[in-house]
């Protein structure tokens, strides 16, 4: 079945510091990905959906300057967290959808800010 | 109203025992329905796409009732490893989704 990789799966840093997630659907071409937060024992919580060649559509409340999005490709979209705080350490996970429409998501990437 | 709601639960159940359990949604030009199973600290994982026929798979059954609009997830000779919680994914269009905020099923010994 179709796969999405997250890269890194983990992530340490120290608040201030920007941290890039990237998000590859491996065998097929995903013109919409979407990206999520999750703190612990919470529900997941969309946080904006990725457009390729185009500029993301972030969720009510999510700071689209602090939680920067690209898409440059078919395969691949990049989340990044500009100056983390601690507040921002969270399991972040994407997804694309599928050829039949399905979401295949991430591994996820846990972010811990110091 | 939120677009997409379930039963937070949690459910808990004998091993063997069969659990069922809904997700309302609100948008009745929603086009696809998929259940999802995440495991603590895990990334959700397809269980199974709801078809309006309603599917089986193995144990589990879902099915789609869209007078009423509401999908269903029915888990019969509960496992152990079934313990998880169980996501309702709503697809309106390509570029918009939604999600409930899951179902904990915990099944015990």
């Amino acid at each position: 079945g179709a796969v999405v990789s997250q890269h890194p799966s983990w992530v340490i840093c120290k608040s201030g510091t920007s941290v890039k997630i990237e998000c590859r659907s491996l065998d097929f071409q995903a013109t919409t990905m979407f990206w999520y937060r999750q703190f612990p024992k919470q529900s997941l919580m969309l946080m904006a959906t990725s457009n390729e060649g185009s500029k993301a559509t972030y969720e009510q409340g999510v700071e689209k300057d602090k939680f920067l999005i690209n898409h440059a490709s078919l395969t691949l979209s990049t989340l990044t967290v500009t100056s983390a705080h601690p507040e921002d350490s969270s399991f972040y996970i994407c997804s694309a959808r599928g050829l039949s429409g399905e979401l295949f998501f991430g591994e996820g990437s846990r972010l811990t800010v110091l | 109203r939120k677009e997409v709601e379930q039963d937070p639960g949690p459910f808990n159940v004998p091993e063997g025992a069969t659990v069922a359990f809904n997700c309302t949604y609100s948008n009745s030009a929603s086009q696809s329905f998929f259940w999802y199973r995440q495991d603590c600290r895990k990334e959700p994982k397809l269980l199974m796409s709801v078809y309006s026929s309603g599917n089986e798979d193995g144990r589990f059954t879902a099915q789609l009732n869209r007078a009423s609009q509401y999908i269903s997830l029915l888990i019969r000779d509960s496992k152990l490893s079934d313990s998880a919680t169980y996501l309702c994914v709503v697809i309106f269009n390509d570029y918009k989704l939604s999600f409930g905020a899951g179902t904990t099923v915990t099944v015990r010994a």
